[in-house]
Formats: structure tokens, C-alpha cells, sequence
């Protein structure tokens, strides 16, 4: 299986500021033949399914504000908020749909400091 | 407009066999790179993906559960629907089910679905298992 680590568990930010949330995947989910990254960004709010964010590592969902953006490739990725707004707090999860089966980061909560 | 919503008993007792149904609409389940997949999540926990169906019945199963599980599809109902035998109190969580479109690969004759994100969910229901 691969296995997807988020890196921090938790992280609070200030209202207005720069959150960033990380995941490495145990082996590269980098498919050669069209090279794309097998990865996906959710969000998860209490309550709720999770909602996905971001996808092809880097391609914003349709309705996503802008200043959701990803980043990486072949193993490491990172979700970036460019400018924490009170309605993005909630649970983070990166996914792996390189292979089955498909595997999600244990997730990071993101709170307003 | 895609909506999926899951439906079953919202309590089972250990050892008892869950059957959980998605019920879809908004997209076919006979379009090519088509899928539906199932997802758990354990309360506070994280995800877990446990099974998918693609278009062409091809089924993939999570290793650790796949002796548990069964997928299948009803095109004529628009339905997904999942069994997982032998329950236990950890299988308790909210189950989920997913849509997901994919692009499809062909050798020669034989083609079939590229895995790909979930972009539809379910609301989820809540499964316990408990004597």
C-alpha cells in the first residue's frame, strides 16, 4: 500500500495569513505515461463529506476559491491557503488514486489562531 | 446534477452482515470510466477507502478487507450496493459513497478505467455496531 503522511496533524493560523499543509507519499504517484500526479486535496468540515479541493495535485475544482492552490510532484505535495478566511477551517486530507488500494493522509485540522 | 445517497441499517450486531446501498443520479453507471466507490470513516478518525466499481463491473477491494467485502451495481435502479460480512464493533463509522470519472485506457480490444479523484460524495451514513 502506499502509505500518505500529512505533516503537522495541527496547525493554527491567523485570519488573513499563509496556511500550508503537506503530504508525502511513500512511493512516487507520478504516472510517467501523461505526467500527471495521482493526487488529491480534500476538505472536510464536522458534519460534513469531505469536499474535494484540488486535484491532479495542482487543478482547482470548479467553485474552489482562488486561494486554494497545490503544489508538488512525485512524492511530496503541499496545499497552501494563501489567505485563511474564518470558512476554511476544517480537516485536510491529501489522497493517493495512483493505485488501489487508494489511501488518504491521517488529515490535518487547520484552526484560526 | 450528481447526488448520491447512501441508505441501510444504522445499527448491526457483531458478527451480523451490513448492506449498505447508494442510490445515484445525475450520471450513469454504464458510461465508460465511470465509478463508484465506497469510503468509511471511523468517528474522529480517518478516511478509508474500502471498495470501487467501474462501468465494466471490474472491482477493486481494499487487501485488508476484501475477504469481507462484496461491491456490485443495478444500472436499471441506478444503484451501488456493498456487503461487509462479519461486523465488528471497530467498523463502526460513517460510510460513504463517491463518484468518480476516469479516463480510460485501451490495448487492442481490452480497455478499462484509470483510478481517479472523487468529486461527488454522499452525506454518509451513519453504521453501529454493537450487541
Amino acid at each position: 500500500d502506499i502509505v500518505m503522511t500529512q505533516s503537522p496533524d495541527s496547525l493554527a493560523v491567523s485570519l488573513g495569513e499563509r496556511a500550508t499543509i503537506n503530504c508525502k507519499s511513500s512511493q512516487s504517484v507520478l504516472y510517467s505515461s501523461n505526467n500527471k500526479n495521482y493526487l488529491g486535496w480534500y476538505q472536510q468540515k464536522p458534519g460534513q463529506p469531505p469536499k474535494l479541493v484540488i486535484y491532479w495535485a495542482s487543478t482547482r475544482e470548479a467553485g474552489v476559491p482562488d486561494r486554494f492552490s497545490g503544489s508538488g510532484s512525485g512524492t511530496d505535495f503541499t496545499l497552501t491557503i494563501s489567505s485563511l478566511q474564518a470558512e476554511d477551517v476544517a480537516v485536510y486530507y491529501c489522497q493517493q488514486y495512483y493505485t488501489t488500494p487508494i489511501t488518504f493522509g491521517q488529515g490535518t485540522r487547520l484552526e484560526i489562531k | 446534477q450528481i447526488t448520491l445517497k447512501e441508505s441501510g441499517p444504522t445499527l448491526v450486531k457483531p458478527t451480523q452482515t451490513l448492506t449498505l446501498t447508494c442510490t445515484f443520479s445525475g450520471f450513469s453507471l454504464t458510461s465508460s470510466g465511470v465509478a463508484v466507490a465506497w469510503i468509511r470513516q471511523p468517528p474522529g478518525k480517518a478516511l478509508e477507502w474500502l471498495a470501487l466499481i467501474f462501468w465494466d463491473d471490474d472491482v477493486r477491494y481494499s487487501p485488508s478487507l476484501q475477504s469481507r467485502l462484496a461491491i456490485t451495481k443495478d444500472t436499471s435502479k441506478n444503484q451501488v450496493v456493498l456487503t461487509m460480512t462479519n461486523m465488528d464493533p471497530v467498523d463502526t463509522g460513517t460510510y460513504y459513497c463517491a463518484h468518480s470519472g476516469g479516463a480510460v485506457t485501451c490495448s487492442g480490444r481490452s480497455c478499462y478505467g484509470q483510478l481517479s479523484f472523487s468529486d461527488y460524495w454522499g452525506q454518509g451514513t451513519l453504521v453501529t455496531v454493537s450487541s
